[in-house]
């Protein structure tokens, strides 16, 4: 088993749309739909803001999607707002780290 | 509402022990999964392990056992993370997470608000 990985930074301006993608392996991501995504504002909870791949927790707004494509998952934010500069992490409780190592968004 | 409320601070010296709590209200703890993830300085979330709230099994992370032990007091609905034998390198900050998924995928819908732990002579 490998760790998943991300990107350490993406950067988009307001009302753009970024996409942070996860990359794993046959043995997780690309073998099950397993996938999470977690916003987290330095200083407060971690968020749940997408599971099962594409599916958002009730509150969680239709900006934030997920889609996975072979051994790759992606969280897409569309219509930036300053609010959403924070850190992703995507998860799969199959990886061997269950969390990867987290994206810094800035909202320029 | 589902909340979850972590016990305050704490400043410990090396090879002192820490236990930090987690009080489950507006659901019933028995009901999920609960989870422990750590954040150190600088670092991204960390995943511990989590506790089945039904029979008090613990199910430790690599790099986590040994030194690391999740109790339950049901009674009070809360969860509890001790860890013994403290070293620098364990201070972080510490949640408590419940589990949305009943079949242990790890989906942490709620989370407490963190417990920073401090390991300094």
């Amino acid at each position: 088993q490998s760790a998943l990985t991300q990107p350490a930074s993406v950067s988009g301006s307001p009302g753009q749309s970024i996409t942070i993608a996860c990359t794993g392996t046959s043995s997780d991501i690309g073998s099950y739909n397993d996938v999470s995504w977690y916003q987290h504002h330095p200083g407060r909870a971690p968020r749940l803001i997408i599971y099962d791949v594409s599916s958002r927790p009730s509150g969680v707004p239709d900006r934030f999607s997920g889609s996975k494509s072979g051994n790759t998952a992606s969280l897409t934010i569309s219509g930036l707002q300053a609010d959403d500069e924070a850190d992703y992490y995507c998860s799969s409780y199959i990886s061997v780290s269950v969390f990867a190592g987290g994206t810094k968004l800035t909202v320029l | 509402q589902v909340q979850l409320v972590q016990s305050g601070s704490e400043l410990k010296k090396p090879g002192a022990s820490v236990k930090v709590s987690c009080k489950a209200s507006g659901y019933t703890l028995s009901a999920s999964a609960m989870n422990w993830v750590r954040q150190a300085p600088g670092q991204g979330l960390e995943w511990m392990g989590w506790i089945n709230t039904k029979n008090g099994n613990p199910m430790y992370a690599r790099g986590f056992t040994g030194r690391f032990v999740f109790s339950l007091d049901t009674s009070v609905s809360t969860a509890y993370l001790q860890i013994n034998s403290l070293q620098a390198e364990d201070t972080a900050v510490y949640y408590c997470a419940r589990d949305l998924s009943s079949i242990g995928q790890i989906y942490l819908d709620s989370w407490g608000q963190g417990t920073l732990v401090t390991v300094s002579s």
